[in-house]
């Protein structure tokens, strides 16, 4: 079936540490996303790539870093310089319509981290 | 600063009422409007809406837009437990590459 998939579910990791969440979609999906979802907060953009090769920042990439060597790739590492950086991180996928009408996202279930 | 707003942020109602969820935005380069439900995890779509007025209906749920004072409203009639969700409200610029930006999202529950 065509989705996408995020691993782990869950993290745990100690603080200082770097840690990358994998993304992995089969929708032949040109745009790929990251948002973190805090309690209250709704979701916000962290990372965005509309093709291969290239991303750009969203609202709060500080401490985050991406690559986009593949397009059904999109893994997202959480460095030592994110200050709390203890959320659900949700991935999500669409396509990219020349016309630049907006499109549905679609997600995947998530990776809780937790940083001790 | 794109701004979404969602209210109220949480509620509870019983099975069979109605509901009515609200989201207004301010947004520069506006094109669209997205109303997803987040049960547990992943997000799924429900509606999307470009054009005010229209209504989008999709089984007991139903949405309209009104671009003029910038806001949308999703309802929920004959609620049932199954509704009980985190609904999210989105909204998507014209270019940006489809970049979405979401409000905090209404917690609902229905109950028995």
């Amino acid at each position: 079936d065509g989705g996408i998939t995020q691993s782990p579910k869950y993290l745990f990791r100690k603080e200082g540490q770097n840690v990358t969440l994998s993304c992995e979609q089969n929708l032949n999906h040109d745009a790929m996303y990251w948002y973190r979802q805090d309690p209250g907060q709704g979701l916000r953009l962290i990372y965005y790539s509309q093709i291969v090769n290239d991303f750009q920042k969203g609202d709060i990439a500080e401490g985050y870093s991406v690559s986009r060597e593949k397009k059904e790739s999109f893994p997202l590492t959480v460095t030592s310089a994110q200050k709390n950086p203890t959320a659900f991180y949700l991935c999500a996928s669409s396509i990219v319509w020349r016309t630049g009408l907006n499109t549905e996202a679609f997600f995947g279930q998530g990776t809780r981290l937790t940083v001790v | 600063e794109d701004k979404v707003v969602q209210s109220p942020l949480s509620l509870v109602v019983h099975e069979g009422d109605t509901v009515t969820l609200n989201c207004s935005y301010e947004v520069t380069n506006f094109r669209s409007l997205l109303w997803y439900k987040q049960e547990k995890k992943a997000p799924t779509f429900l509606f999307m809406l470009t054009s005010s007025g229209i209504e989008k209906k999709s089984g007991r749920l139903s949405s309209i837009l009104d671009k003029k004072e910038l806001f949308s409203i999703l309802n929920i009639t004959a609620t049932q437990t199954g509704d009980s969700a985190i609904y999210l409200c989105a909204v998507g610029p014209t270019g940006g590459g489809n970049k979405l930006t979401f409000g905090t999202g209404t917690q609902l529950k229905v109950e028995l």
